[in-house]
């Protein structure tokens, strides 16, 4: 069975940029989570999706965005990147009401 | 106040020795998990363990909800146990809305 997968595993932008990161759950997953963490920071829950609903977000500015489509993958937005934006970017998945979350390998985002 | 606090920050053992991680957490945390992330990122859910005591081979974990701490210990370490592990909780008085809070982190070598 595959697990989460992300793309790309790398990106770089430069300032102002606009940056899109994506996510494929595991087969059957219907939620989908999304985590930045910052150099020496803990992990900030930025989004959760569930059967393409928005059910909850951290506490980020609007220009963090997403969107979950009908095969529920997932998209993460992030527009007028700021420097403080680089950082790996983390993706879970899992079954609705289940505990247990699945992380893909994540998306390292270097703002320049 | 701080919602899920870890010690030690750090941990450099010798292969074979023995560990104990701790994580605090508040009132409004509950769910505790633990989690491996290894030096390339990648994040593995290691207990779901709200209360009581759990093993897995060489690992295990014990809760006491009521004092608000759980432990994660490592027997036999070895050096693939190398990384970063995590503790976190569910955000309780946002009801079900499945966001973790997370603490920082005890980052652990082990050495051969």
């Amino acid at each position: 069975e595959a697990g989460v997968t992300q793309s790309p595993t790398h990106l770089i932008k430069t300032r102002g940029q606009q940056a899109t990161l994506r996510c494929s759950p595991i087969s059957g997953h219907t939620s989908v989570y999304w985590y930045q963490q910052a150099l020496g920071l803990g992990l900030q829950f930025l989004l959760w999706y569930d059967e393409g609903e928005e059910r909850n977000r951290g506490n980020f500015p609007p220009r963090f965005s997403g969107r979950q489509f009908p095969n529920y993958s997932s998209e993460l937005n992030v527009n007028a990147l700021e420097l403080e934006d680089s950082a790996l970017y983390l993706c879970a998945s899992n079954f609705k009401g289940s505990e247990t979350q699945y992380f893909g390998p994540g998306t390292r985002l270097l703002v320049l | 106040g701080i919602q899920v606090e870890q010690s030690p920050p750090d941990l450099i053992l010798q292969e074979g020795a023995n560990s104990t991680l701790r994580c605090n957490f508040s009132d409004s945390v509950n769910n505790l998990q633990w989690f491996h992330q290894n030096p390339w990122g990648q994040l593995i859910n290691l207990f779901y363990i709200p209360s009581g005591t759990k093993q897995n081979g060489r690992l295990s974990a014990t809760t006491v909800a009521t004092e608000r701490y759980s432990l994660l210990y490592i027997s036999s370490s070895q050096t693939t146990d190398s990384g970063v592990y995590f503790c976190a909780g569910h955000d309780y008085n946002a009801g079900n809305n499945r966001k973790l809070i997370w603490g920082l982190g005890t980052s652990l070598a082990v050495n051969p």
